[in-house]
């Protein structure tokens, strides 16, 4: 079946700090892979996808490989800001279906000044 | 262009009362998802539309829920006879087609007394 695992909140980092959300799936076929992001009382936005192996998804300065071999794809910053406090999902979808989105149980992160 | 629209943003029922969610998709995009949102939860599929079909609802309650997309108008989510359970955040999701990146609405915050 769809899973995704993805790592345990919440996060506290002081701004400028690297950031690192660990995600790992499991997945019938070739799933396409996603970041998305909640900030406070709002819907969820597309952060960035992947679509196949070794794709790098970026945006806003954030990045995540998809990795097949060791079916991950962890969420990277360089530099953090007090802007980005947010939950964080990972979310993957198989593509050989319905399309439905499996999500991980997100990642609160808040950014210290 | 005009994101997902959901309405209410809120809402409040009593036990016993019925609540209809209405989502109206991106312009263009035929395919609408709905999603349920526990507290401290991530987002868990319900139910998958395209225009007057039913796609998949393996996702959905087998009782007292129930979801439409017709062919003019928005897409309904409508809950019977809520229950303090059904306190959740709603959100829908469309696309262009059917292995397309889905776009989120800002969510319905239903809470149940």
């Amino acid at each position: 079946g769809n899973s995704v695992t993805q790592m345990e909140g919440p996060v506290t980092l002081s701004e400028e700090a690297f950031l690192t959300i660990n995600c790992t799936y499991t997945a019938t076929g070739y799933p396409s892979l996603f970041w998305y992001v909640q900030y406070p009382g709002e819907g969820l936005q597309l952060l960035l996808k992947a679509t196949k192996a070794d794709d790098k998804g970026s945006n806003k300065g954030f990045e995540a490989t998809y990795r097949k071999e060791t079916t991950s794809f962890h969420l990277e910053k360089g530099s953090v800001q007090v802007s980005d406090s947010a939950v964080y999902f990972c979310a993957l979808s198989d593509q050989t279906g319905a399309n439905n989105l499996f999500f991980g149980t997100g990642t609160r992160l808040t950014v210290i000044p | 262009n005009a994101g997902v629209m959901q309405n209410p943003r809120h809402l409040v029922r009593r036990r016993g009362q019925e609540a209809r969610l209405r989502c109206s998709p991106m312009k263009g995009h035929s395919h609408v998802y709905w999603y349920r949102q526990l507290p401290e939860e991530g987002l868990k599929f319900m139910v998958y539309l395209q225009k007057e079909n039913i796609i998949d609802e393996s996702g959905m309650p087998k009782e007292r829920f129930s979801a439409e997309f017709p062919k003019e108008g928005p897409s309904i989510l409508r809950i019977q006879q809520v229950v303090r359970g059904d306190s959740a955040a709603y959100f829908c999701a469309s696309s262009q087609g059917a292995v397309e990146t889905q776009y989120f609405g800002p969510g319905t915050r239903l809470l149940v007394l």
